[in-house]
């Protein structure tokens, strides 16, 4: 059983440029989420996919958009990168209900830093 | 909005004594609680949880409090060992498939 695999694992962008995230979930998972960790703080959601479908959305603006594929794998997009969008991004997966007894999987994150 | 607040950024103790780490939340709604520890490097990894009908969840030497009058959960590690030396995140499950984690407690094991 393989875990939460996230690609590529650092990242320098330049302001103002585009960039994809890409995150393959845990075998067996449908579910997954994206977080945003900033230095000193705990991950804040951005927003999750459930069968392709986006399932819920955290206070983040419109240029920050996924995708997830029928393997379940996903992207995340963030569009007119700005220096505050350097942080650990962070991808889980679950399984439907089971975020509550079991909590998420993880992965190692992509550190992005805008410059 | 926070709604899950860690408010120790730190904590060191002794090997062999006990870890309490605290954190508060305010929104009355949240219905479950887990703990994550997080090593440098690595993804948060799942600890342990505990619903809210409950006011105690033990697993091995890992044992959750919860005091819903006060708002307040715990996570007491006994004993402590050096490797549980990492980061640690209490999380809440929002409505919104939102997981609200604190700003988490770094502990530090000494030998």
């Amino acid at each position: 059983e393989t875990g939460v695999t996230q690609s590529p694992t650092h990242l320098i962008k330049t302001r103002g440029q585009q960039v994809t995230l890409r995150c393959s979930s845990q075998s067996g998972h449908n579910t997954v989420s994206w977080y945003q960790q900033a230095l000193g703080q705990g991950p804040q959601f951005i927003f999750q996919y459930y069968r392709e479908e986006e399932n819920g959305r955290g206070n983040f603006p419109p240029r920050f958009s996924g995708l997830q594929f029928p393997n379940y794998s996903s992207e995340l997009n963030v569009n007119a990168l700005e220096l505050d969008d350097s942080a650990l991004y962070l991808c889980a997966s679950s399984f439907e209900g089971d975020r509550r007894n079991y909590g998420y999987t993880f992965g190692s994150g992509t550190r992005l830093t805008v410059v | 909005d926070q709604q899950v607040k860690q408010n120790s950024p730190s904590l060191s103790v002794q090997e062999g004594r006990i870890s309490i780490l605290n954190c508060d939340y305010t929104n009355s709604m949240f219905d479950y609680f887990l703990w994550y520890k997080k090593y440098p490097a690595e993804g948060p990894t799942f600890l342990i949880s505990i619903s809210s009908i409950k006011d105690k969840n033990e697993d091995g030497r890992f044992t959750v409090f919860l005091n819903k009058s006060a708002k307040h959960l715990s996570l007491h590690i006994v004993p402590s060992q050096p490797g549980d030396s990492a980061v640690y995140f209490c999380a809440a499950p929002n409505n919104n498939n939102d997981m609200r984690f604190g700003a988490g407690t770094r502990l530090t094991v000494k030998p």
